[in-house]
Order: C-alpha cells, then sequence, then structure tokens
C-alpha cells in the first residue's frame, strides 16, 4: 500500500516570500503521478500541480513549481511570490495508474498562513 | 465549463437515520469516485465506479452502499448513520485511465 507523509503540520509565510511545503511517499510502484491539491477555507479541492513520476523535469505552474526526486521519494511543493490568498490547507496526494479507478492517497496536510 | 454536481450541499441528519448522496459527473467521464474527509483529516478514499461497475473499494462501512447509474450519476447510501459520519463527502470524476479528476464542491453531512 502507498503511504503519503506531510511532516509539516502548520506553516507561515510573509507576502511576497517563498515557501515550501515537504512531502515523502512510499511505493514500490514505477508508474504513479503526484498531486498537490490546496483547500481553502471553502473547503473545495483544488488541483495546484502534477508531476509524472516517469519524468526529471519538474513541474511548474506560475508561482507555483515541484522539487521531484524519485529516488528519495521526495515531493516538495515550492510557492514563490506568496499572496494572501494561497493561505489553505495543502495536501499532497498519491496516485498509482491503474485501467479503471485511480484513487488519490492524501497526506495529512500541511496548513500554510500568508501573513501581510 | 461543466463542473461535478453534488447535491445536497449541507445535509443533517439524527442518529440511526438514513441519507442519500448525489453526484452527477462532468459529461463524457464515465468514472465516479466518492472521498470522505473528516474534520482536521485528509480525504479517505471510499469507492469508486467505471461504467456503472464498482471498480475499486476502500474503507467504506458496510452501512453504506454506492451505485453508478446509467446516466453516469452516482449515489452513496448511508444506513444507520452514526456521529462519526459527521464529514464533508466528495465526489470527483474523470475519463477511465485519466489522471484528469475534477472534485464537486462536497456535501456537508452532520450527525446529531
Amino acid at each position: 500500500a502507498q503511504t503519503v507523509t506531510q511532516s509539516q503540520p502548520e506553516m507561515s509565510v510573509q507576502e511576497a516570500e517563498t515557501v515550501t511545503l515537504s512531502c515523502t511517499y512510499d511505493t514500490s510502484e514505477s508508474n504513479y503521478y503526484l498531486f498537490w491539491y490546496k483547500q481553502p477555507p471553502s473547503r473545495q479541492m483544488i488541483l495546484v500541480i502534477r508531476q509524472e513520476a516517469y519524468k526529471q523535469q519538474n513541474a511548474t505552474e506560475n508561482r507555483f513549481s515541484v522539487n521531484f526526486q524519485k529516488a528519495a521519494k521526495s515531493f516538495s511543493l515550492k510557492i514563490s511570490d506568496s499572496q494572501l490568498g494561497d493561505t489553505a490547507m495543502y495536501f499532497c496526494a498519491f496516485m498509482k495508474l491503474m485501467e479503471y479507478g485511480n484513487k488519490l492517497v492524501f497526506g495529512a496536510g500541511t496548513i500554510l498562513r500568508v501573513k501581510s | 465549463a461543466a463542473g461535478v454536481i453534488q447535491s445536497p450541499r449541507h445535509l443533517i441528519k439524527e442518529k440511526r437515520e438514513t441519507a442519500t448522496l448525489k453526484c452527477y459527473p462532468i459529461p463524457r467521464h464515465d468514472t465516479v469516485y466518492w472521498y470522505q474527509q473528516g474534520p482536521g483529516q485528509d480525504p479517505q478514499f471510499l469507492i469508486s465506479f467505471y461504467e456503472k461497475m464498482q471498480s475499486d473499494k476502500g474503507s467504506i462501512p458496510d452501512r453504506f452502499s454506492a451505485q453508478q447509474f446509467s446516466d453516469y450519476h452516482s449515489e452513496l447510501n448511508m444506513s444507520s448513520l452514526e456521529l462519526g459520519d459527521s464529514a464533508l463527502y466528495f465526489c470527483a470524476s474523470s475519463r477511465a485511465g485519466s489522471t484528469g479528476y475534477t472534485f464537486g464542491s462536497g456535501t456537508r453531512l452532520t450527525v446529531v
């Protein structure tokens, strides 16, 4: 079974600064995807960024980028130029690719607070 | 663009009652997933359906059942409700084999 660990229950960052959220995972699979989801106070689950395990290049989406270290099974999220709207719970998630039904396994989450 | 629609948004039930949650996937999405997120917890996978057949099962209590209908919408039926069933229930949809998930806004169930 796959497990996802987020070791930082809470993080704070000043507006406009950079913050990195950590995530490690454990799997024996070779073909999988990793995700970061954002859950603001509205509780909506919003996809932030996605990484394919077979791609060495780190994914980037505007101010969000990841550091994917496959051998170390590490998948951290870097948020640059933090904005107040980035305040949310962030979940790291693992997806094993199957023919039907790709379920997500989530970490416990990191609460990020952006301060003005 | 059309999103995943869940109804109702909020539901309050008493212990031992029954609840039915509905999920309408994005058009042409043939796979539906259900997740349960307790207070302060991460979402936990309950069950998924592909083409009206159960494709995977997670930590879903025996008191819960679900199905996917011919129009691809899905319903999660919860019986003999317990206080511990109070949670946010998410539905998500995708095309088979795709990693492109879309979550609904969730149904907040409160059992009193």
